[in-house]
Formats: C-alpha cells, sequence, structure tokens
C-alpha cells in the first residue's frame, strides 16, 4: 500500500518570504499524480497544485511551486512571497493512475503553516 | 457555479442517538467519499460510492451507514454504535476514470456529542 509522510508537523515563515514543506511518499507504482491541498481555518479543503509523475517538469501555480524528485520518492511545495492569507493546513495527496475511482487517495498527515507578519 | 455542499456546518449529537449528515454536489461526479478528520491526524475514508444504488466501506466503516440513491446526494448516518463520533467530516466527489483529478471537497460538518 502506499504511504504518504509529512514530516513537519508545523512551520512558520515571514510574510514576503520563501517556505517549502515537505512531503514523501512510499510507492512501487510508476505511473501516480501528487497533489497539495491547502486547509485554511474555514477547513475548506482547496486544491493548491497537482504534478503527473511522467512529467519531468514541475509544476507551477502563481506563487506555488513543487520540487518533484521522482527517484527519491520527494515532492515538496514552494511557496513564494507568504502572505497571511497562506497559513493553513497543508496536506501532501497520492493517487495512482489506477485508481479509476479515487477510492486509493491517500493523505499525508498534514503540516501547519503560520504566517508571521 | 458547481460544488459540493455539506449540512449542518456544525451538528450536536447526544449519547445514543443517530444523526445524519448531508452531502449534495451539482458536479455530475459519479464518485462519491465520506472522510473523517481528528485534530492532527490526515483523513480516513469511510465510505465511498462508485455509482448509485452502490457503496463500498473504507478504512473506518464501522459505526457508520450510507445510502446513494441519487447521483447528487451521499448522506452519512452516524449510529450509536460509533463509539467515538466528535471529529469532523468531510464529503468529496470526483469524476470516474479521471486519475489526474484530485478530489472536489465539500465545507464540512463538525459533529459534537454532548
Amino acid at each position: 500500500a502506499q504511504t504518504v509522510t509529512q514530516s513537519q508537523p508545523e512551520m512558520s515563515v515571514q510574510e514576503a518570504e520563501t517556505v517549502t514543506l515537505s512531503c514523501t511518499y512510499d510507492t512501487s507504482e510508476s505511473d501516480y499524480y501528487l497533489f497539495w491541498y491547502k486547509q485554511p481555518p474555514s477547513r475548506q479543503m482547496i486544491l493548491v497544485i497537482r504534478q503527473e509523475a511522467y512529467k519531468q517538469q514541475n509544476a507551477t501555480e502563481n506563487r506555488f511551486s513543487v520540487n518533484f524528485q521522482k527517484a527519491a520518492k520527494s515532492f515538496s511545495l514552494k511557496i513564494s512571497d507568504s502572505q497571511l492569507g497562506d497559513a493553513a493546513m497543508y496536506f501532501c495527496a497520492y493517487r495512482s493512475a489506477w485508481d479509476n475511482y479515487g477510492q486509493n487517495f491517500v493523505f499525508g498527515p498534514g503540516t501547519r503553516l503560520s504566517v508571521l507578519p | 457555479d458547481g460544488g459540493i455542499t455539506q449540512s449542518p456546518k456544525y451538528l450536536f449529537r447526544k449519547e445514543g442517538q443517530n444523526v445524519t449528515l448531508s452531502c449534495e454536489q451539482n458536479l455530475n461526479h459519479d464518485a462519491m467519499y465520506w472522510y473523517r478528520q481528528d485534530p492532527g491526524q490526515g483523513l480516513r475514508l469511510i465510505y465511498y460510492s462508485q455509482i448509485v444504488n452502490d457503496f463500498q466501506k473504507g478504512d473506518i466503516a464501522e459505526g457508520y451507514s450510507v445510502s446513494r440513491e441519487k447521483k447528487e446526494s451521499f448522506p452519512l448516518t452516524v449510529t450509536s454504535a460509533q463509539k467515538n463520533p466528535t471529529a469532523f467530516y468531510l464529503c468529496a466527489s470526483s469524476p470516474t476514470g479521471a486519475t489526474n483529478y484530485g478530489y472536489t471537497f465539500g465545507s464540512g460538518t463538525r459533529l459534537t456529542v454532548v
């Protein structure tokens, strides 16, 4: 079974600075997708960014980018120019390319990010 | 706008009482899911449904029940058999076969036993 690990339960960053959240995963599959979700105090889960395992190019979405290292099974999230609204719980997640019905979506335990003014 | 609506936002349950959490989506997604979230933990899958009138147990189904009579609706009942129901419950949906698609989540229901 696949597992997702987030080794940083909590992190903090100064406003306008850059922070990187770590995620590692374990799988024997070669084809899969990785996701970062944000859960702000409202508790609504919001998709931040996704990465296809077959793509070498790292995904970017505005101030959010990932560092995907397939061989190392590492998928870190970099937030540039941090804003107060970035304060949230961040979850890393894995989905097999063969998981047609989504029942094997695997989430990490989360990293709580604080943004200091 | 398409999305998932969960209600109520807050729910209080007395000991020995069954309660039902509502989840409705207008995204035309086939698959729907219920997750439980406890403090300091990730999401744990309770039940999922791939199609109307069919559903499967997830990792922590004991003490919960679901139904899927309509594509749009996937209510979750927390029964009196659930020993520790106080938690945050998230409903999600996904189109079948689109494995590059993450979930779309509702805004959640906070259930507290009083």
